[in-house]
């Protein structure tokens, strides 16, 4: 049982690089989130999408895109990396029509930017 | 502003000894409130939802509960394995794109 793939677990990046962190799911659920965590401020959305082709903005959007090219994949990108953007990121996703509305999360990529 | 705060931040326990974690939320309507775990390392776990305040829900040796202002995390008896992050979120009434909002947490620490 997979669920929530993510990859890369762990990073360490130079300020101002590309970063796309990957995830992928086989639920084939309709909508997915990114999150991120960081300590005191707990999980924060940045960018979701309800359905394949389609996507929106979360709380902290700036910095960073996503695309939603079919119901598997949901990978966010990073144009260039600050120094702010070291957090844990979590990608999640959820069946539409379920009674409990629950999130199914991933591990976690841990981003540090130098 | 819409907000969630969790209390306390951090809990110790002895094994055995029953205690309540607390969820305030300040919202502009509440459409559900929602309750996780959280291993280190790890993503966050499901464990509730609740939608009306009385309603009570139980796995386990947890209890959530919920009024009009605030979702209590009861946990009975707790062991060893119940240490862990909880992490409490709330959706609004007004949400149609299921953007929840969390709180920072209460890292629970069970000793034997």
């Amino acid at each position: 049982i997979a669920g929530i793939t993510q990859a890369p677990t762990s990073q360490i990046l130079a300020a101002g690089r590309r970063m796309t962190l990957r995830c992928t799911q086989d639920m084939r659920h309709n909508a997915m989130y990114w999150y991120r965590q960081d300590l005191g401020l707990g999980l924060r959305l940045i960018h979701y999408s309800n359905t394949a082709g389609t996507t929106g903005k979360g709380e902290v959007p700036d910095g960073y895109s996503v695309s939603r090219a079919n119901t598997d994949d949901f990978p966010l990108t990073l144009a260039s990396a600050v120094p702010s953007q070291t957090s844990v990121y979590f990608c999640a996703s959820r069946a539409q029509g379920s009674g409990t509305g629950e999130l199914f999360f991933g591990e976690g990529s841990r981003l540090t930017v130098l | 502003e819409d907000q969630v705060t969790q209390s306390p931040e951090a809990l110790r326990l002895q094994e055995g000894e029953s205690s309540s974690l607390n969820c305030s939320y300040t919202v502009s309507g509440l459409r559900g409130l929602f309750w996780y775990r959280q291993d280190p390392g790890k993503g966050p776990e499901f464990l509730f939802t609740l939608y009306s305040a009385g309603e009570e829900k139980e796995k386990e040796r947890l209890k959530a509960t919920l009024t009009k202002k605030e979702s209590f995390l009861h946990i009975t008896a707790p062991k060893p394995e119940d240490s862990a992050t909880y992490l409490c979120a709330v959706r609004l009434m007004m949400d149609s794109s299921y953007k929840l909002i969390f709180g920072s947490g209460t890292r629970l620490l069970v000793r034997p």
